[in-house]
């Protein structure tokens, strides 16, 4: 059965601290990963991963993929009070059409 | 540009009863996507449209039912409804038939079915 995990389920850091979430999935005909983010309703995109070991990076936000371990990193440096919100893995499924998303890591920063 | 637009953004139903919700995709998007998201289950995929056809559907009861129109603006409708279908309902589109990447959300359509 295709899934995807996500670790940890919350995350409680101060401002300024650096945190990494985590991803692994077991999805047939593999194509991508995706990571979003969930502050209020909307999810938002954040990168799309597609080949081992090459990082992506949007300003403090970095991630890397393993398509040998089956799993994704995103890293999150020098947090602050507006990276509060649930932070979702996915992976297109089956099809490209079909995306299974993990259940998300709920990061809270205190200031 | 607009984004993706959902109506209505909350509703209130009781058992028994059938909803429609509405997704306009963003202009030029051919590709629409919905989602169930609660907080048991998490974001799931219902079924996806793609000029006016459905492509692909999730593993849920025939309850649950969409369409496409011409233009792309997507309804997706939910008879009998059960306590159970309460949930956050999330239209995405996407501007290809094959979504490989990015995904443009709503902000969903709040059901409360009671």
């Amino acid at each position: 059965e295709d899934k995807v995990v996500q670790s940890p389920l919350s995350l409680v850091v101060h401002e300024g601290d650096t945190v990494t979430l985590n991803c692994s999935y077991e999805v047939t005909n593999f194509r991508s990963l995706l990571w979003y983010k969930q502050e209020k309703k909307a999810p938002t995109f954040l990168f799309m991963l597609t080949s081992s070991g090459i990082e992506k990076k949007s300003g403090r936000l970095s991630s890397i993929l393993d398509k040998k371990e089956l799993f994704s990193i995103l890293n999150i440096t020098a947090t602050q009070t507006g990276d509060s919100a649930v932070y979702l893995c996915a992976v297109p499924y089956s099809s490209a059409s079909k995306i299974i998303f993990g259940s998300g890591t709920r990061l809270s920063i205190r200031p | 540009k607009a984004g993706v637009t959902q109506t209505p953004r909350y509703l209130i139903k009781t058992r028994g009863q059938q909803v429609t919700l509405s997704c306009s995709p963003i202009s030029g998007h051919r590709s629409v996507s919905w989602y169930q998201q609660t907080p048991g289950q998490g974001l799931q995929f219902l079924f996806e449209y793609f000029s006016e056809t459905q492509r692909n559907k999730g593993n849920f009861p025939g309850r649950f039912s969409g369409r496409q129109f011409s233009n792309s603006r997507s309804e997706m409708n939910v008879s009998t409804l059960e306590l159970g279908d309460s949930a956050l309902y999330l239209c995405a589109s996407h501007p290809r038939g094959e979504s490989t990447g990015e995904l443009f959300f709503g902000e969903g359509s709040r059901l409360t079915v009671l």
